[in-house]
């Protein structure tokens, strides 16, 4: 069964730091990848997505995240965080037979001023 | 941009009565599903529909739960007999083609007492 780990519960970076969160994917063939973004008492929010047709994928807020199959990963960066991109931010895998999403567990984004 | 819909954004229910989640997923999307976020952990898979029937559900969607797409918009969850642990989000989402991001609602806190 495909699986979706995501490293560090929680991040914390200072306003203006590099933002890194990451991502390793378990499916057996290459796989659709996404990132989403929970704000506080909201739904999710896509970020970005990866669909083969390039390895550096670019999304919104200044995020992007970059495919590597040798390392099964999909690490999310950001070069200089904001205060706005306080919230949490989920890795999805969408291998599942009916195309339903893994969700990794979560990292919980603070940026200290 | 269109948007899924869902209603209500909380319902508190008293523990063994039923609950009806709705959502209105967007109108050209062919695939559905629903997702729970029980409070601190990750988003776990409930079940799809397509095509007027379930396509996969996951262990969570037991005899309890079920769905239902009565009418051309609307996508429905019911739970016949609420227990305390089905306090959580729950997030519709829906999907135009295999390929394509699911998009989500902001989703329903069901808190049941």
């Amino acid at each position: 069964a495909q699986s979706v780990t995501q490293l560090g519960s929680h991040v914390s970076v200072s306003e203006g730091a590099l933002v890194l969160l990451r991502c390793n994917y378990s499916s057996s063939v290459p796989p659709y990848l996404f990132w989403y973004v929970q704000y506080p008492n909201q739904g999710l929010q896509l970020l970005l997505k990866y669909t083969s047709a390039a390895t550096l994928v670019k999304g919104i807020n200044g995020f992007e995240a970059e495919f590597k199959k040798s390392e099964t990963s999909f690490h999310l960066t950001k070069p200089s965080a904001h205060m706005r991109d306080a919230a949490e931010y989920f890795c999805a895998d969408p291998s599942g037979s009916a195309r339903q999403l893994t969700f990794g567990s979560g990292t919980q984004l603070t940026v200290l001023p | 941009e269109p948007e899924v819909t869902q209603t209500p954004s909380h319902q508190v229910t008293q523990m063994g009565q039923e609950v009806i989640l709705r959502c209105v997923p967007i109108s050209n999307h062919l695939y559905f599903y629903w997702y729970r976020q029980i409070l601190g952990q990750k988003v776990e898979f409930l079940v799809s529909f397509y095509n007027n029937e379930i396509s996969e559900k996951s262990e969570i969607f037991d005899d309890q739960f079920s769905v239902e797409r009565p009418d051309g918009s609307n996508f429905t969850l019911k739970i016949r007999s609420t227990k305390l642990e089905d306090s959580a989000m729950y997030f519709c989402a829906s999907l135009r083609a295999s390929n394509q991001p699911q998009h989500f609602g902001d989703g329903t806190r069901l808190s049941i007492l």
